[in-house]
Parts: structure tokens; C-alpha cells; sequence
């Protein structure tokens, strides 16, 4: 069975600074990682995916991640967080062979001024 | 207008009570599912169904019955409301693919309130 760990529960940033968001994985072949970001009183909305390729994926609003398959990882990164990056953020692995996404607990980023 | 349209967005019932939570999709997609919410808890899928015909449980089914009454429809019941189900809701579609499980288009949620 394939299970997703996001080890931070909270996380507070200041404005400016970069974010890292770690996300590990459990599945034996490759996986397909995805990274979703729910805005408050908001439903999810994908920032990026990876499905095979280039393991550096690009998302939308400056997101980025990288697929380690040495360390199970796919961790979110930004250089520059903005207030309005304050949301939860949720790492889901998918795979071939498994009809849906498993998603992790969540991390709650707080960005301070 | 959204995609992926719930209705209601709130609601508040009482113990015992039917209630029902309804998903319309325009994006043309066979899959949907129904998923769960709560705070340290992630997402819970309860069910997913794949085509009109196709009906399955996910990892927390108990209490909860679904109905697929068309391609764009997927609604969720809960027969006899409890306390713990409160929770925040979501309806999911995606397309079918050859690879597995693809990209969630989410709705924007009902939050269920049970009293």
C-alpha cells in the first residue's frame, strides 16, 4: 500500500525568506507526486505534479519540487514566500496500478511579516 | 461557475437526521470521488466510483452511502447523522488514464455540522 508523511504539522516563515515543505513517500516502483494548496474557506488547488521525466517539477506561483527516489522524497520549495502563501499544504502520491491518491496530514504555513 | 460545483457549501443538522451532500462536474470526467477533511487528519477518501456503474468504498465507507446518478453526479448520504461526521467534505473528479490514479479537481467543500 502506498502512504505520504509530511513530518511538520506547522511551519512559520517570514515574509521573504524561502520554504522548504518535506513529503515523504512508501511505494515500491515510481510514484506520482503531486502538491496541493488549500487557501482558507477554500477547496484544494494543484501547484505541481510529477509523473515521470525531469525529477526538478515546476508549478505555478514560484513553487517548485524535487523527486529523490534515493530518500522517498518530493519536498516543495520556494526562494521568496509571500503573505499570501500562508495556506495548508497537502504532498498525495499516486501510482500505477492504484485507482486513487493517498494524501499526507497536511502542513499548515504561517508567514509572518 | 466552478467545474466542480457541491451544494450546500454549509449545513447544520441535528443527530439522526438524513442528510445529503450533492456534486455536479462539468468537466466531462468519468471518474469522482468523495472525500474527507479533518483538522491533523488530511484527506479520507469515503468513496469513489469510476464510471455510472461503478461504485466503491474507500477507507472510512462506514455511515455513509452513495449514489451516481449520472456521468456529472455523484451525491454522498449520510443515513443517520452523528457527531463525529462532522467534518469538511469534498468532491473530486478526474479523468481516467491508462497510469492510475491522475490529477483531483476539487469542489470548493460543504462543511457539515452535526449537532
Amino acid at each position: 500500500a502506498q502512504s505520504v508523511t509530511q513530518p511538520d504539522i506547522h511551519i512559520t516563515v517570514s515574509e521573504g525568506a524561502s520554504l522548504e515543505l518535506r513529503c515523504n513517500y512508501s511505494y515500491g516502483a515510481t510514484p506520482y507526486l503531486f502538491w496541493y494548496v488549500q487557501s482558507p474557506g477554500q477547496g484544494l488547488q494543484l501547484l505541481l505534479k510529477y509523473f515521470s521525466g525531469d525529477t526538478l517539477v515546476q508549478g505555478i506561483k514560484g513553487f517548485e519540487a524535487e523527486f529523490k527516489r534515493s530518500q522517498s522524497s518530493f519536498n516543495l520549495r520556494k526562494p521568496s514566500v509571500h503573505w499570501s502563501d500562508a495556506a495548508e499544504y497537502f504532498c498525495a502520491v499516486g501510482a500505477s496500478g492504484y485507482s486513487t491518491l493517498t494524501f499526507g496530514k497536511g502542513t499548515m504555513l504561517l508567514v509572518s511579516p | 461557475d466552478a467545474d466542480v460545483t457541491q451544494t450546500p457549501r454549509n449545513r447544520i443538522t441535528k443527530t439522526g437526521k438524513r442528510i445529503m451532500l450533492e456534486c455536479s462536474q462539468t468537466k466531462g470526467h468519468d471518474r469522482m470521488y468523495w472525500y474527507r477533511q479533518d483538522p491533523g487528519l488530511g484527506l479520507r477518501l469515503i468513496y469513489y466510483s469510476f464510471d455510472v456503474k461503478d461504485i466503491n468504498k474507500g477507507e472510512i465507507s462506514d455511515g455513509y452511502s452513495v449514489s451516481r446518478q449520472a456521468q456529472a453526479k455523484f451525491s454522498l448520504s449520510l443515513e443517520s447523522a452523528i457527531p463525529n461526521q462532522t467534518a469538511l467534505y469534498f468532491c473530486a473528479t478526474s479523468e481516467a488514464n491508462g497510469l492510475g490514479a491522475g490529477e483531483l479537481f476539487f469542489g470548493e467543500g460543504s462543511r457539515l455540522t452535526v449537532l
